[in-house]
């Protein structure tokens, strides 16, 4: 399977903890980008990667909130104390490049539970 | 800012009716337009898109044209069948935003 991959899909954590998420974009795509979708609505933008550089962050991502790419490869998402608040699903999407019709292709998601 | 509003669920409709789910926008530019779909169990996946006004994106029997007239990207089914239950998200991508921005979805249940 050559898609986007992310782990673990399931995570649940006591609030306080730290918790720290993965994605895998297809091989070849340059472009990266988290999302985050609460039940009953439609994912949020929280940040995006052309290559290893973080171009864009969404005012959503709190400095409680790092991610990071690395030689433009995997990604990481980290929450640091978590809250109740971030219980959601997270998703991970790659494109090949950043034109108007690019696709984003995307993860099955990591769903997030804050005790 | 950008937003998408879609018609609320859900849905439900038997099998062979017709579909219409309802999609308006506000962007600033000259957005590209998509129907994302999301089956029980699975992550998102694009259905159609549609880069320029007038533009009409079809696939697996789904159409919607891109109206700039009037802000719309409606998609459209003249038969639904029971494998197309879903939640279907309309959203927007500008190169100035350099991101999708998503409607809340819309549920469909099709019945026998």
């Amino acid at each position: 399977d050559t898609g986007v991959s992310q782990d673990p899909r399931h995570k649940i954590t006591k609030r306080g903890q730290n918790v720290t998420f993965r994605c895998d974009p297809i091989s070849e795509h340059n472009r990266l980008y988290w999302y985050r979708q609460t039940l009953g609505q439609g994912p949020e933008f929280l940040t995006y990667f052309q290559n290893e550089a973080q171009l864009e962050k969404s005012r959503l991502l709190s400095d409680r909130f790092s991610a990071e790419r690395p030689k433009g490869s995997f990604s990481t998402l980290e929450i640091q104390r978590t809250e109740q608040g971030d219980s959601a699903m997270y998703l991970c999407a790659s494109s090949l490049g950043s034109g108007p019709g690019d696709e984003q292709f995307f993860g099955p998601g990591t769903r997030l539970t804050v005790l | 800012g950008n937003s998408v509003t879609q018609m609320e669920g859900p849905v439900t409709l038997s099998e062979e009716a017709f579909l219409t789910i309802n999609c308006t926008y506000t962007a600033t530019g000259y957005p590209s337009l998509f129907w994302y779909v999301q089956y029980p169990g699975e992550g998102l996946q694009l259905l159609l898109k549609a880069t320029k006004a007038d533009d009409k994106g079809s696939n697996k029997g789904f159409e919607a044209t891109y109206r700039k007239e009037t802000t719309s990207f409606h998609l459209e089914k003249g038969s639904v069948q029971v494998s197309d239950s879903a939640v279907y998200f309309c959203a927007l991508f500008t190169g100035g935003g350099n991101k999708l921005t998503f409607g809340t979805g819309t549920q469909l249940k099709v019945e026998l």
